[in-house]
């Protein structure tokens, strides 16, 4: 089965500082791989996904992603953190038919200034 | 703006009440997709439906049912609702076209 897994359930940083957010896979075949966002008392928006090509995967705000089949892993990051990105972050992979997404538990990233 | 839109965004009800929780996009996609988030668990997936009348349990659907008469309306059925059902529910519709997902608000049940 498809799934997607997060280690970490909170991540700090300080403002100005690269972060990064991980995500590890575990899919057959080809994965197609998701990042979402969610501020508080919102609905997830997307930031970006991998489905083929480049492993530098570049989104919205600022952020990216690297996706590395040998570590099975699709790790989220910018290069300068924002307070304003602190936020709850999902990974997610597409697993089956009809665009159904599994989604990880998420992690809590908290950038302080 | 293309959105979906999710009728409440706090709804409190009591055990044993049949809860409808309503879901209309207007994007013409033809997927629609019903998570409950819970701390911890992330975002399960209670049903899902790719075309009018047309649905698919997914991976938690016990004590739900899902109702899809129209294109842009997807909605969740609680038929005796339970305490352990307290929960953000999240509404989302794509595209056959494209894997991105759009989300609604949520909506925040409470079942006393």
């Amino acid at each position: 089965a498809q799934s997607v897994a997060q280690p970490e359930d909170q991540v700090n940083v300080a403002e100005g500082n690269p972060l990064t957010v991980k995500c590890t896979y575990s899919v057959s075949g080809n994965p197609y791989l998701f990042w979402y966002v969610q501020y508080p008392n919102r609905g997830l928006q997307f930031l970006l996904k991998y489905i083929t090509g480049d492993n530098l995967v570049k989104g919205s705000y600022g952020f990216e992603a690297e996706f590395n089949k040998s570590q099975t892993s699709f790790h989220l990051k910018k290069p300068s953190a924002l307070v304003s990105d602190s936020a709850l972050y999902f990974c997610a992979v597409l697993s089956g038919g009809y665009n159904k997404l599994i989604f990880g538990a998420g992690t809590r990233l908290a950038v302080h200034p | 703006d293309v959105k979906v839109t999710q009728s409440s965004r706090y709804l409190v009800k009591r055990t044993g009440e049949k809860v409808f929780l309503e879901c209309v996009q207007d994007m013409d996609h033809e997927n629609m997709f019903w998570y409950r988030q819970d701390p911890g668990l992330g975002l399960r997936l209670i049903y899902f439906s790719y075309d009018v009348k047309m649905k698919e349990k997914g991976d938690i659907p016990e004590g739900y049912s899902v109702s899809r008469e129209k294109k842009e309306r997807f909605s969740l059925i609680l038929e005796s609702a339970s305490t352990n059902q307290t929960s953000m529910y999240l509404c989302a519709s794509s595209s056959r076209l494209n894997y991105g997902y759009t989300f609604g608000s949520g909506t925040r049940l409470t079942v006393v």
